[in-house]
């Protein structure tokens, strides 16, 4: 079946360190990739997208690589600030479907 | 100001007693969805419409309910809530589907006593 595996978190980092958050997906065909964040006590709101293989999608200074031979979407930013504090959704959309399935999130903070 | 509102934003209510959550959104969008967020399961769809009249079941529909008979509007009906529809529940919509930024409205947190 179709299914996303975040990385468990909390991931606690300093302001303006590296982040990557983990993503890695099980689907047939050829699935579009989102990553959708969270911020505290709102709705999900749609970071960033990728439709293809080797598609780079890329917002506000994040970026993910659609990597089909590893099957995943890893969520990359070189300098996290503070307000980059979130839960991160990596989430797909199986070919043929109009659904999207969300993995678990990934609660991110970053402290002065 | 484009938005997908619910109501109530929170319900504290026991098992048996019907309720539907509203959602509205005023940006003209053909697709709308409810998902359920539960911690260390990320969110869930339970049921979707592509456009008016036209809904179908998502990943957990047993115990939902929902009704498009305006594009504007998807409430989500609970007949007989409970205690494990206790959740965190978003509405969504988009322009024509899942390939679209989805536009998520603020949550609805429901405790079934």
């Amino acid at each position: 079946g179709n299914s996303v595996t975040q990385m468990e978190g909390p991931v606690t980092l300093s302001e303006e360190a590296f982040l990557t958050i983990n993503c890695t997906y099980t689907a047939t065909g050829y699935p579009s990739l989102f990553w959708y964040v969270q911020y505290p006590g709102e709705g999900l709101q749609l970071l960033l997208k990728a439709t293809k293989a080797v598609d780079k999608g890329s917002n506000k200074g994040f970026e993910a690589t659609y990597r089909k031979e590893t099957t995943s979407f890893h969520l990359e930013k070189g300098s996290v600030q503070v307000s980059d504090s979130a839960v991160y959704f990596c989430a797909l959309k199986p070919s043929g479907y109009n659904k999207l399935i969300f993995g678990a999130g990934t609660r991110l903070a970053v402290h002065p | 100001e484009a938005q997908v509102t619910q109501n109530p934003r929170y319900l504290i209510t026991v098992t048996g007693k019907k309720l539907t959550v509203t959602c509205s959104q005023n940006m003209n969008h053909e697709y709308m969805s409810w998902y359920r967020q539960d911690p260390g399961l990320g969110l869930r769809q339970i049921y979707y419409s592509m456009n008016v009249e036209v809904t179908d079941k998502g990943d957990v529909p047993e115990g939902y309910k929902v009704s498009r008979k305006e594009k504007r509007n998807f409430p989500l009906i609970l007949e007989s809530p409970s205690p494990n529809q206790t959740s965190l529940y978003f509405c969504a919509s988009s322009v024509e589907g899942v390939d679209q930024p989805q536009h998520f409205g603020d949550g609805t947190r429901l405790s079934i006593l």
